[in-house]
């Protein structure tokens, strides 16, 4: 049974600070890692990661894939307060439709 | 470009009664679709996805079921609700074939039974 694991729970910093979310999957036949945040309602995309070592980059966020180690992280650098939101981790594996999520962490950046 | 519609977007429902939530997706054809459910603003449990009109596959055995009477038409049902069946409703759309991996979600419904 595919697994997904992200640390922590739940993190509280402030204005400015640099935050670190981990990921990790135990999955057959791995193809790709995807990112979502999720503020009230809908997840929205934001990164898909296939390549080990291969950082994807948009604005303050940042994400990177280890195949080696089964995980990805994703780095928020001078984090604002609407950075706050759940942030959720999928694998999707090959001949597969479907997303297998992590439970998610739940971020609050406070002022 | 494409969008995804579900409603109602909240709902509060007694226990027994039956229960209908509709998601369409437009701007895209033969999409896969899938329902989720989400407990406390946690990670999103899969329920039923769709590859293709009447075709449904169950990933969790519950009282509740999926059909897909139209291609950009998914529609999750329940004959008795539970109070169990609680929660946040996601519905989302993927591109089929060599298309993107990634799944596009739509707003959600709350259910609340009481």
């Amino acid at each position: 049974e595919d697994k997904v694991v992200q640390s922590p729970l739940s993190l509280v910093v402030h204005e400015g600070d640099t935050v670190t979310l981990n990921c990790s999957y135990e999955v057959t036949n791995f193809r790709s890692l995807l990112w979502y945040k999720q503020e009230k309602k809908a997840p929205t995309f934001l990164f898909m990661l296939t390549s080990s070592g291969i950082e994807k980059k948009s604005g303050r966020l940042s994400s990177i894939l280890d195949k080696k180690e089964l995980s990805s992280i994703l780095n928020i650098t001078a984090t604002q307060t609407g950075d706050s939101a759940i942030y959720l981790c999928a694998v999707l594996r090959y001949a597969g439709n479907m997303l297998t999520f992590g439970g998610g962490t739940r971020l609050m950046v406070k002022p | 470009s494409q969008t995804i519609h579900q409603w109602p977007a909240t709902l509060v429902q007694p226990v027994g009664s039956p229960l209908s939530l509709e998601c369409t997706v437009e701007g895209t054809s033969n999409p896969n679709l899938y329902w989720y459910r989400q407990a406390a603003g946690r990670g999103l449990q899969l329920l039923f996805y769709s590859v293709g009109i009447g075709q449904i596959s169950s990933e969790v055995p519950q009282n509740l079921s999926a059909s897909r009477p139209q291609d950009r038409q998914f529609i999750l049902s329940s004959k008795k609700l539970l109070l169990s069946d609680s929660g946040f409703y996601l519905c989302a759309w993927k591109r089929t074939g060599t298309g993107g991996h990634e799944q596009y979600f739509g707003p959600g419904t709350r259910l609340t039974v009481t």
